[in-house]
Order: structure tokens, then C-alpha cells, then sequence
């Protein structure tokens, strides 16, 4: 069964610093797909940015990038240059290949960016 | 509007009242869906339809139940629900289902809030 692990319930960052939200992931696939998503305290979950199993090189979206490390099975969210618009959580999932499109989701981490 | 839309955006009813979500999506997608956020839970997928077929229910009990009159109208009955029901429902929408092909990513409504007395 295909799992995700954000181990970090919550993260604080001075604003205009970069961040790095941790995400690992645990599947028997060898085609997955790989998503960020955040939610603010409205409650939309806001889709950031996507990495496929297959990409060589790592996803960026604007002050978005992704480390995607497969060996390590990790996909970390690293945001560049913080904003306070950026407080919000953050949750990492997964897509399998069965076609089903269904998407695992982590715990999720709640970032705090501070003046 | 644009994107996907719920309403209401906050519900609260009884154990034995009968309310209806509503979502609409405007991106011209085939696939929507039903996901369930309690709280200090991870998201719980509940219903998946493709071209207003039901591909998946995640063994969500009978006392929800969806509808999907057309491709950008997806519907959740709601009938004697029990307290811990009471989470927010999220609504989301994709291209369909092309496999890895492109992103296919799935995007969402705001939610609606609900509580059951």
C-alpha cells in the first residue's frame, strides 16, 4: 500500500528565508506521481506543484521547487524567499499508476512564516 | 466562475436531517471527486466518478450518498449522520483519467464545513 510521511507537524520561518518542507514517500510502483499542495485557514487546497517518477530534473514553480530524491524516496518542498501569505499547511501526496487517480495524502505540516 | 465551487461553504444540521452538498467545476474536466478532512487526519478519498460513472467508493457508509448528474455537477446526500461526520468536505475535479500522461492534477472547491448535532 502506498503511504506518505510528513514528519514535521509544524515549521516556522522568518519571512524573505527559504524553507524545506519533508516529505517521504513508500511505494512498490515504479510510475507515481508526486504533489504539494496548501491550505490555508479557508480551508481551498491550493495545488503548487507536480513531479513525475520519470522527470529527470526537479519541479519548480516559481518560488516552489521540489528535491526529488527517488532513491531516498523522498520529495521535499523547498519555497524560497517566504512570504506571510505563505502561512498556511501544506500537504504532500501521491498518485499511483492504477489509473484510478486516486491520491494518498500525508498528515500534512503547518508552516509559520514570521515578520 | 471558475474553478470548482461548493456550496453551502458551512452546514450544520441534526442526526436525522436530510441535507445535500453541491460542487460544480467550470474547467471542463471528466473526473471529480469526494474527499473527507476530519481533524489531525489526512485527506480520505470517499467517491470517484469519471465521466459521471462512479469508478470508486471507499467503502463510505450508505448514509452518504452521491450523485453525478453530468460532468460538471457532482452532488453529496447526506442522511441520519452520526457527530463524527462532522469534518469538511472537499470537492475536486481533474482532466480524467490519461494515466501519468501530464500532471492530470486535481483541483479543489473550498470546502464545506460540516457539523452534525
Amino acid at each position: 500500500a502506498q503511504k506518505i510521511t510528513q514528519t514535521q507537524p509544524g515549521m516556522f520561518v522568518q519571512e524573505k528565508e527559504a524553507v524545506t518542507l519533508d516529505c517521504t514517500y513508500d511505494t512498490s510502483d515504479q510510475s507515481y506521481g508526486l504533489f504539494w499542495y496548501k491550505q490555508p485557514s479557508s480551508g481551498e487546497m491550493i495545488f503548487l506543484i507536480y513531479q513525475g517518477s520519470y522527470d529527470e530534473q526537479n519541479a519548480t514553480e516559481g518560488r516552489y521547487s521540489l528535491n526529488f530524491q527517488k532513491a531516498r524516496k523522498s520529495a521535499n518542498l523547498v519555497i524560497s524567499a517566504s512570504q506571510l501569505g505563505d502561512s498556511a499547511m501544506y500537504f504532500c501526496a501521491m498518485r499511483d499508476q492504477g489509473g484510478s487517480e486516486k491520491l494518498v495524502f500525508g498528515k500534512g505540516t503547518k508552516l509559520t512564516v514570521n515578520p | 466562475e471558475t474553478g470548482v465551487t461548493q456550496t453551502p461553504r458551512h452546514l450544520v444540521m441534526g442526526m436525522t436531517n436530510k441535507k445535500s452538498l453541491k460542487c460544480e467545476q467550470h474547467l471542463g474536466h471528466n473526473a471529480m471527486y469526494w474527499y473527507k478532512q476530519s481533524a489531525k487526519k489526512p485527506l480520505e478519498l470517499m467517491f470517484v466518478y469519471s465521466l459521471e460513472e462512479r469508478v470508486e467508493n471507499n467503502s463510505v457508509p450508505s448514509r452518504f450518498s452521491p450523485e453525478c448528474p453530468n460532468s460538471s455537477h457532482l452532488f453529496l446526500h447526506l442522511h441520519t449522520l452520526q457527530p463524527e461526520d462532522s469534518a469538511l468536505y472537499l470537492c475536486a475535479s481533474s482532466q480524467g483519467f490519461g494515466g501519468l500522461q501530464g500532471t492530470d492534477t486535481q483541483y479543489f472547491g473550498p470546502g464545506t464545513r460540516l457539523t452534525v448535532l
